[in-house]
């Protein structure tokens, strides 16, 4: 049973330019979540997918944005990129619990997307 | 102030030693995660907790929801235990959120 994944490993982007990261849920869930981690910073919650539409969004700016495709795989976009978007990103997935969704089991981690903006 | 307050920020043990990492909070939670990062990146859940006590293998978890706080120890430390050390707290189900909120992690280095 294959974990959460993350592609790709290692990416280097110039000021300005666009990104687009990828996770694969583990097997099972159906809840994406999105987090970044600065260096020498815990994560912070970017914004979490469920049945393809953002249930929930952290302090970001509208520069940030994703997507969930029907299989649960998802997506996370940054567009204008700026210097200080440099962390690893850290995908993570979950079950959602009971109706609409609402709370999810344990999350698991992916190996996150670390991402340099030079 | 933090929401979620992680002590200590770096900790340095001799193999063989009991650690202890402490974790407080302050918004209402749901559950607590004690989560383990090693360099390069990946996180592995440890635990998640509501109430009480979970053991697995030489780690132990404890969290007491009247006094929000939560301590991880590590019995019988060993060099492979070094790594960063993070909780994270969940919202309360219902609520306008369920996120994580995560500390800033402790960095645990065993020495042998």
């Amino acid at each position: 049973d294959a974990g959460v994944t993350q592609s790709p490993t290692h990416l280097i982007k110039t000021r300005g330019q666009q990104v687009t990261l990828r996770c694969s849920p583990k097997s099972g869930h159906d809840t994406v979540s999105w987090y970044q981690q600065a260096l020498g910073q815990g994560p912070q919650f970017i914004f979490q997918y469920y049945e393809e539409e953002e249930r929930q969004r952290g302090n970001f700016p509208d520069r940030f944005s994703g997507h969930q495709f029907p299989n649960y795989s998802s997506e996370l976009n940054v567009n204008a990129l700026l210097l200080g978007d440099s962390a690893l990103y850290l995908c993570a997935s979950s079950l959602a619990l009971g109706l609409a969704g609402v709370g999810v089991h344990e999350q698991y981690f992916g190996p996150g997307t670390r991402l340099t903006v030079t | 102030k933090n929401e979620v307050e992680q002590s200590p920020q770096n900790l340095t043990a001799q193999e063989g030693e009991f650690i202890t990492i402490n974790c407080s909070y302050s918004v209402g939670i749901s559950a607590l995660h004690w989560l383990q990062q090693h360099p390069g990146g990946g996180i592995v859940s440890l635990f998640m907790l509501s109430s009480g006590k979970k053991k697995h293998g030489r780690l132990i978890a404890t969290i007491n929801i009247q006094e929000k706080h939560s301590s991880l120890h590590i019995t019988a430390s060993h060099p492979r235990d070094s790594a960063v050390y993070i909780c994270a707290v969940r919202a309360p189900y219902g609520g306008a959120t369920n996120k994580l909120i995560f500390g800033t992690g402790t960095l645990l280095a065993v020495q042998p």
